[in-house]
């Protein structure tokens, strides 16, 4: 079992949706982050968590530490939101330091006009 | 403000050659980070730097190997390639600490025959 899981794998919407991406995690965990890659390759850095909601325009974040979960919704959801959504947790290391980033499989998300 | 610099671009090598991937941190961020992306793995962590430290190691064999200089700019080898590194390579840099956002280059699509 993957420690970052994400879901779904594959999401089609239709403008204007409300979309949810989901991240589940096994391992303890400083912080969390949403990414979004674009055809192409680049990388964009959406939010890091560590406790609660962030909010930047359409875009909202929540995590809950205690269920390790959390989840990236998107408001009126537009075509130029389509691209690949990847959860990634800051681990912890035994004894408290920061470790390694594990990265969830990716959320290809499609909207259609 | 410019932003993260890898070079080159795309590289092709041959099996058993080494290569070097260059990546220029934006002006000020003292933390560089790298990433394998392939197909199959998705996005996996290779290493960390912090002021010339490697602070994390993911799990990868040790052909691959980095440094940072003085000046934050990094670099990663991988000595004696084989053609599963065929990958896009991702560098990163954040400011100071590891809990804080990251901003990601262009990578670097690296192409073993």
């Amino acid at each position: 079992k993957n420690e970052v899981e994400q879901s779904p794998q594959n999401l089609t919407a239709q403008e204007g949706e409300f979309i949810t991406i989901n991240c589940s995690y096994s391992v303890g965990i400083s912080a969390l982050h949403w990414l979004q890659q674009h055809p192409g390759g680049g990388i964009v850095s959406l939010f890091m968590l560590s406790s609660g909601k962030k909010k930047h325009g359409r875009l909202i974040a929540t995590i809950n530490i205690q269920e390790k979960h959390s989840s990236l919704h998107i408001t009126a959801s537009h075509p130029r939101d389509s691209a690949v959504y990847i959860c990634a947790v800051r681990s912890v290391n035994y004894g408290g330091s920061q470790g390694n980033l594990i990265f969830g499989k990716g959320t290809k998300l499609s909207v259609k006009p | 403000k410019a932003g993260v610099t890898q070079t080159p671009r795309y590289l092709i090598k041959t099996r058993g050659q080494q290569v070097t991937l260059s990546c220029s941190p934006i002006s000020g961020h003292r933390s560089v980070s790298w990433y394998q992306q392939t197909p199959g793995q998705g996005l996996q962590f290779l290493f960390e730097y912090f002021s010339e430290t490697q602070r994390n190691k993911g799990n990868f064999p040790g052909r691959f190997s980095g440094r940072q200089f003085s000046n934050s700019r990094s670099e990663m080898n991988v000595s004696t390639l084989e053609l599963g590194d065929s990958a896009l390579y991702l560098c990163a840099s954040s400011p100071q600490s590891l809990a804080t956002g990251y901003t990601f280059g262009s990578g670097t699509r690296l192409t073993v025959v």
